[in-house]
This record gives C-alpha cells, sequence and structure tokens, in this order.
C-alpha cells in the first residue's frame, strides 16, 4: 500500500530532550516535507527537499533540523525542545512538480512539557 | 510571498443539504495550483479537489466542486448532498510553481453536519 508513515505518532518529552520524529514513503518521491500545524495558524512548512541530500528551510525552520540521506526517509530533529514546539506535526511526499498531490503521513502529536 | 485566506472558521450545514466554503489568495504568480484538503477527526489530510490556474474549467469530483475566480483569486469549495461523512476541518491551500513547490494553507474551516 502507498503510504507515508510517521513514528511516533505521540510523544510526550521534556524540555531539552533531544528527540527524532521519523518519516518515510514508499512511493520513490523525490519531493518530502514537514508542516507544524497550530489552532487558528494552519499548517506551516518546517523543511524541504528536492531530492536525496537537497534540503532547505520553510518558513518556520527555528529550532528543527533535517536530513535526505535516503530517497524514503526525512526524518526531522528537535536538538533541544522547547514549549512552543508543541505541536501536531505531518510528513507529505509528492513526485517533483507543483501540479503532483501531496500525500500526508498520519501526524504526530508532541507535547514538550 | 503568497497567503491563503479562510474567513469562516466554523460552518454548519443541515445533512444533504448544499454548503459552499470560501478561499482567497493572493499572489503575483500566474502558474500554480489551488487544492481543497480534509482533515476528519482523524488528523489524515485528505485531497479533496484541485484545480489548475490555467484551467478556466471549474474542477469536480462526485458530490464536490469549485468555483475558481482566477481575476478575483477566489477560491471557493461547495459539497452538495451533505453528508455525516463530511463533517472535518477543510484547509484551502496553494501550490507555486517557483522554487521549493511549497504548499501554503489557510487557517481551515470546522465543517458541522446537523442530522
Amino acid at each position: 500500500e502507498a503510504q507515508v508513515t510517521q513514528n511516533p505518532r505521540y510523544l510526550i518529552t521534556v524540555t531539552g530532550k533531544k528527540l527524532t520524529v521519523t518519516c518515510s514513503q514508499n512511493m520513490n518521491h523525490e519531493y518530502m516535507s514537514w508542516y507544524r500545524q497550530d489552532p487558528g495558524l494552519g499548517l506551516r512548512q518546517i523543511y524541504y527537499s528536492m531530492n536525496v541530500e537537497v534540503t532547505d528551510k520553510g518558513d518556520v525552520p527555528e529550532g528543527y533540523k533535517v536530513s535526505r540521506k535516503e530517497k524514503r526517509n526525512f526524518p526531522l530533529i528537535l536538538e533541544s525542545p522547547s514549549p512552543n514546539q508543541t505541536s501536531l506535526y505531518f510528513c507529505a511526499s509528492s513526485l517533483q512538480g507543483y501540479y503532483n498531490e501531496q500525500f500526508f503521513g498520519p501526524g504526530t502529536r508532541l507535547t514538550v512539557l | 510571498a503568497q497567503t491563503v485566506t479562510q474567513s469562516q472558521p466554523e460552518m454548519s450545514v443541515q445533512e444533504a443539504e448544499t454548503v459552499t466554503l470560501s478561499c482567497t489568495y493572493d499572489t503575483s504568480e500566474s502558474d500554480y495550483y489551488l487544492f481543497w484538503y480534509k482533515q476528519p477527526p482523524s488528523r489524515q489530510m485528505i485531497l479533496v479537489i484541485r484545480q489548475e490556474a490555467y484551467k478556466q474549467q471549474n474542477a469536480t469530483e462526485n458530490r464536490f466542486s469549485v468555483n475558481f475566480q482566477k481575476a478575483a483569486k477566489s477560491f471557493s469549495l461547495k459539497i452538495s448532498d451533505s453528508q455525516l461523512g463530511d463533517a472535518a476541518m477543510y484547509f484551502c491551500a496553494y501550490r507555486t510553481n517557483f522554487g521549493n513547490e511549497k504548499l501554503t494553507f489557510g487557517t481551515g474551516t470546522r465543517l458541522t453536519i446537523i442530522p
């Protein structure tokens, strides 16, 4: 089944404790992206990747890192999480080209205490 | 930078009736795509319908259709014969053809279906 998977689905952590949210897709998509969803703000792009080893900042990159060593994986790293990073996170992927649908993972609910 | 505005935070409609969700956007580009995504309580983002900016004909997918007015930068979603399963948050989104091809989302409209 074609899908984007994220792990974990739920995470409660404390300020400053490094964490990684994994994202994997099995559709051979070049483009991958991370978004965060906050009430009243919609979804905002954190980082994106146009292909392996090609990543760049989105609209809200502060406090996050990413890597794209393999085409299928695009982990999101929070090296020192803070309470303002409490949010719902989505990974998405698509074929290259703005006309292509972005497929979303199921979301990761992160709470930073 | 592009912006997307959804001015109706909440809407409700009687089951089997028709409802229209509004979306406006701002851009200086002429080539782009517009999307409507549905987010049910499961939180999964589901594509409902898409529209290419160069196509004058409005997109239709079963009970879902759009009214795309390029000059007015308006992209509303019409849901006909509303069903209980249509209850969700609906997001309008703009995808640029340039640079990072990112999706820019509106703030969403929560749709309630009244039985």
